[in-house]
C-alpha cells in the first residue's frame, strides 16, 4: 500500500543554518504531495503542497519539489530561525482525500 | 479565516467508560476525518465522512465508531475506552474530491485513558 518515510529526528541546528528533511514515498499513480508543521501545543498546519511531477511548492521560505524519478519530496529552507523549531510531517493523498503521513521529524533550532 | 475546533484540548477518563471527541467545521466542508497522533507512528486514520450520515473506516477503526448528523460536525466515540487509546486525536475536515484537496486540522484532544 502507500507509504511515506521521513528522516528520523530529532533534528538539531543553530540559527541561520540550512535545512533539509529527507522524504519518500511509495504510491500507486502520482499522488499530491504535502507537508505540514505542528508547532507545540497545536494542530497541524499545511506548509506548502505539490500536485504534479516536477512541481515545486513553496512558502515562509521553506520548499520542495516533487521528484518522480526518485519518488521523494524533500524539505528544505536556507536558514532556519528559532521560531521553525516545530514537527515537520511529510504525506501523501490517497484516493477520496485520504492521507497517509510519515512519522515526523522534530526540528530544534538554537539560538 | 478557517477553524475546526475540537471539544476539549484535555480529558482523562477510566478504562471502560464511553469516550466522546467533537469536532465541528465552519467551513461548510464536505470530507470530515478523525486521526490518532502517537510517537513514531506520525498520523493514523481511524474514519472519515464524505457526507452526513455517510461513514467510512479508515486504516485503524477496531475500538472506534463515529457519528455524522449534521455537516459541519463530526464526533469520534470510543465504546470502551482502553489504556491503549491513550493518545492524541485530531479532526479534520476538506472539501470534495475535485476541490482542494488541503485538509484543515482542529488543535487536537489529548486523551488519557487510565
Amino acid at each position: 500500500g502507500d507509504s511515506v518515510t521521513q528522516m528520523e529526528g530529532p533534528v538539531t541546528l543553530s540559527e541561520e543554518a540550512f535545512l533539509t528533511i529527507n522524504c519518500t514515498y511509495t504510491a500507486t499513480g502520482y499522488p499530491s504531495l504535502f507537508w505540514y508543521v505542528q508547532y507545540p501545543g497545536e494542530g497541524l498546519q499545511l506548509l506548502l503542497k505539490a500536485t504534479k511531477a516536477d512541481d515545486k511548492g513553496s512558502n515562509k521560505g521553506f520548499e520542495a519539489t516533487y521528484r518522480k524519478e526518485t519518488t521523494s519530496f524533500h524539505l528544505e529552507k536556507g536558514s532556519v530561525q528559532v521560531s521553525d523549531s516545530a514537527v515537520y510531517f511529510c504525506a501523501l493523498a490517497r484516493y477520496g482525500n485520504k492521507l497517509v503521513f510519515g512519522a515526523g521529524t522534530i526540528l530544534r533550532v538554537k539560538s | 479565516d478557517v477553524k475546526v475546533t475540537q471539544s476539549s484540548r484535555y480529558l482523562v477518563k477510566r478504562t471502560g467508560e464511553k469516550v466522546f471527541l467533537e469536532c465541528v467545521q465552519d467551513m461548510d466542508h464536505e470530507n470530515m476525518f478523525w486521526y490518532r497522533q502517537d510517537p513514531g507512528l506520525g498520523l493514523r486514520l481511524i474514519y472519515f465522512s464524505y457526507d452526513v450520515k455517510m461513514k467510512e473506516k479508515g486504516d485503524i477503526p477496531e475500538g472506534y465508531s463515529v457519528s455524522r448528523e449534521k455537516k459541519e460536525r463530526f464526533s469520534l466515540i470510543l465504546e470502551s475506552a482502553s489504556t491503549n487509546q491513550t493518545s492524541m486525536y485530531l479532526c479534520a475536515s476538506s472539501s470534495p474530491p475535485g476541490g482542494s484537496d488541503t485538509q484543515y486540522f482542529g488543535p487536537g484532544t489529548r486523551l488519557t485513558v487510565l
